[in-house]
């Protein structure tokens, strides 16, 4: 079975700053491989996603992040971040013919300092 | 575009009573619907999904259960409810690779 690590739980940046959330996943073949992102309180918004081509994709919210098989991971990165970008973040693995049912990470807490 | 809906947002109930939340998903036909709970200081945790019409497939054993009584609809209940059964419960629904998200609901048993 599949499984996905966040080995952050808590990550405080400056505003401004470079900002890499770690993601590891477990599984035989390619994965799908997904970014969310929630606000407190809120449902979960979908950052990016990787399906197959090329392994760096752009998302939403100047969001971007690499697919490195050779690593088994899927970090999710943004240049320069915005007080607003405070928010838990969740990586998941999808399988193909699973029904697209979502492993997903316990999630990392995202702190920006002002 | 696609919508989802979820409701009711916020649910306070005591502890023994039943539960209703629902879900419908417009702007797509016969998506693949989730539902999912977000303990406190977990990640989210799969407890039913269904691909049509009364077809459910519950992940986990506990104390709910959901039904799909249209293409777009998808209900979980609970006759009586437990205190662990508090925690933040997200619908979803999936056209072929990608999950969307509800906005939530949280429940409180008291």
């Amino acid at each position: 079975a599949q499984s996905v690590t966040q080995p952050d739980i808590h990550i405080t940046v400056s505003e401004g700053a470079s900002l890499e959330l770690r993601c590891n996943y477990s599984y035989g073949a390619t994965p799908y491989l997904f970014w969310y992102v929630q606000s407190p309180g809120q449902g979960l918004q979908l950052l990016l996603k990787y399906f197959s081509g090329d392994t760096l994709v752009q998302g939403i919210k100047g969001f971007e992040a690499e697919f490195k098989r050779s690593q088994s991971s899927f970090n999710l990165r943004k240049p320069s971040v915005h007080w607003s970008d405070a928010a838990e973040y969740f990586c998941a693995v999808g399988v193909t013919g699973g029904g697209n049912k979502l492993t997903f990470g316990t999630g990392t807490q995202l702190k920006v300092e002002l | 575009s696609q919508t989802i809906h979820q409701w009711p947002a916020t649910l306070v109930q005591p502890v023994g009573s039943p539960l209703s939340l629902e879900c419908t998903v417009e702007g797509t036909s016969n998506p693949n619907l989730y539902w999912y709970r977000q303990a406190a200081g977990r990640g989210l945790q799969l407890l039913f999904y269904s691909v049509g019409i009364g077809q459910i497939s519950s992940e986990v054993p506990q104390n709910l259960s959901a039904s799909r009584p249209q293409d777009r609809q998808f209900i979980l209940s609970s006759k009586k409810l437990l205190l662990s059964d508090s925690g933040f419960y997200l619908c979803a629904w999936s056209d072929r690779n990608t999950i969307y998200f509800g906005e939530g609901s949280w429940l409180t048993v008291v």
